[in-house]
C-alpha cells in the first residue's frame, strides 16, 4: 500500500521555484519525509529529508506540515538540469527499506 | 570520492548466458543495496548487505539471481542462466549508517539487455 501520493507530472519554468507536493497523511510518528529525484538515464539522488522541522540544503528546502500529514519540495531556482522524477518516500528511522513509488515527473521548460 | 562505482555500464547477453555485475561501494559505508528497475515496476529493492553480510534478499527475485560481498570494497550480482525478462537497469547503493537517517546514494547503474 503507497505510503505517499504525489501529482505524476508538473512542469515549471526555468528560474522560477518549483513546488513539489506529497501527501503522507498515514505517516508515523518515527518515520522521516525523504525526497529522491532521479535524472533521465542517472541513479537515483539524494535531496533531502526530515522529521516534523523545515529543512534546507544547498539543493532544495523541505518544508512540512505541522500535522506532518503532507509535505512540499521546493527548488527554489529550478533550472533545466532539474528536470526529473522526483520520489517522495516515508520511512522510519531505524528502517534501510527505501520504498519507490511512481514520483512526479518534473519538466523545466526555458 | 568517486562515489559508487558499477561496471558494466550496458551489458548485452543471449539467454541462458550468465551475467555478473560489480560494484564498488563508497569508501567507508557499511551497508550496500541492489535494485533492479524497469517500466513495469520501478525501482525494486533486490538485496541488502550489512557489514558485508546479506540481511534481507526478499526482493531476489528467484534461484537464478545470486548476490555476494566478499568484502567491504566489492560486491556483484550474478544471474545464472539469464532470461529476457531479466532485461532491467540493475543499481547498487550504498549507505553510511545502518539505520537512522541513513541517506542512500546510488550508482550509475548497468543497464542489461537480455536477448
Amino acid at each position: 500500500d503507497a505510503k505517499t501520493t504525489q501529482p505524476p507530472s508538473m512542469d515549471c519554468a526555468e528560474g522560477r521555484a518549483a513546488n513539489l507536493p506529497c501527501n503522507h497523511s498515514t505517516i508515523s510518528g518515527n518515520e522521516y519525509v525523504y525526497w529522491y529525484r532521479q535524472i533521465h538515464s542517472q541513479g537515483p539522488q539524494y535531496i533531502i529529508h526530515g522529521l516534523k522541522n523545515n529543512e534546507t540544503n544547498e539543493m532544495a528546502s523541505l518544508i512540512i506540515t505541522e500535522d506532518r500529514k503532507s509535505s512540499t519540495l521546493i527548488l527554489p531556482h529550478a533550472t533545466l538540469r532539474d528536470t526529473a522524477v522526483y520520489y517522495c518516500i516515508v520511512r522510519a528511522g531505524d528502517d534501510y527499506k527505501l520504498s519507490f513509488g511512481a514520483g512526479t515527473t518534473v519538466t523545466v521548460r526555458a | 570520492d568517486a562515489g559508487v562505482i558499477q561496471s558494466p555500464r550496458h551489458e548485452v547477453t543471449e539467454m541462458g548466458q550468465e551475467v555478473t555485475l560489480r560494484c564498488k561501494p563508497i569508501s567507508g559505508h557499511n551497508s550496500l543495496f541492489w535494485y533492479r528497475q524497469t517500466m513495469m515496476r520501478g525501482l525494486e529493492l533486490l538485496i541488502y548487505f550489512n557489514n558485508n553480510v546479506p540481511i534481507d534478499d526478499s526482493g531476489m527475485p528467484e534461484d537464478r539471481f545470486s548476490a555476494k560481498m566478499p568484502n567491504a570494497s566489492f560486491s556483484t550480482l550474478k544471474i545464472q542462466p539469464s532470461e529476457p525478462r531479466d532485461s532491467a537497469v540493475y543499481f547498487c547503493a550504498s549507505s553510511l549508517r545502518d539505520g537512522l537517517e541513513n541517506e542512500q546514494y546510488f550508482g550509475p547503474g548497468t543497464r542489461l539487455t537480455v536477448t
